[in-house]
């Protein structure tokens, strides 16, 4: 079985702070995703990396940051949390055309 | 650019009936499409893929060139199918992920 798994399921942060979401695979896939998850507005890309170290902008890149520095770890990055930045956030790897989901960090900024 | 669309953020229907979520793509060359479900509580996961035509838990789904539809079907709702369904589409370089807004199906008892 494909295991994604997220460092924190709940997460509250101050505006302003730096936010770091961890995302790790256990299957070598080579491609992963992050994608917020917001209600009437469906799963959007924020970042996705094809490979360690390689890393291409999604649909709604601005305000964050991305690094995969190891094929197993993918991390998503908030250089300075805004309130709208509140959100649902998924972690993705793929293999075969398939993508395999993390359980989601929920993440409020105040 | 990619688009997906679900024109329905929600679709309650009665146990038994059949079930359409609709899905209509645009992209200018052969997309690959999926349906994804994630059912109350649970991750995000596949359901199903255009290029493997199968039927998963009684759903199909045909991809329709000429109309660049990819609707989702079952022919008699269960209670169990409530969930929310996303449409996919990828394509491209890196092969980058599109989703719609999502359908919250509603099978009422």
């Amino acid at each position: 079985d494909v295991k994604v798994t997220q460092s924190s399921r709940y997460l509250v942060k101050r505006t302003g702070e730096k936010v770091f979401l961890e995302c790790v695979q256990d299957m070598d896939h080579e491609n992963m995703f992050w994608y917020r998850q917001d209600p009437g507005l469906g799963l959007r890309l924020i970042y996705f990396s094809y490979d360690v170290k390689m890393k291409e902008k999604g649909d709604i890149p601005e305000g964050y940051s991305v690094s995969r520095e190891k094929k197993e770890r993918f991390s998503l990055i908030l250089e300075s949390a805004s309130t709208n930045q509140t959100s649902m956030y998924l972690c993705a790897s793929r293999q075969h055309n398939e993508q395999f989901f993390g359980p989601g960090t929920r993440l409020t900024v105040l | 650019a990619q688009r997906v669309t679900q024109p329905e953020k929600l679709l309650s229907v009665f146990k038994g009936a059949p079930v359409e979520l609709k899905c209509n793509y645009s992209y200018s060359g052969s997309p690959e499409l999926f349906w994804y479900v994630q059912y109350s509580r649970q991750r995000l996961q596949l359901l199903l893929r255009h290029i493997s035509r199968e039927s998963i838990k009684g759903f199909t789904a045909d991809l329709n060139k000429g109309e660049t539809s990819f609707h989702l079907k079952k022919p008699f709702a269960q209670e169990e199918d409530s969930a929310m369904y996303y449409c996919a589409l990828q394509g491209g370089g890196y092969q980058k992920v599109t989703f719609g807004i999502g359908t919250k199906l509603q099978v009422i008892p």
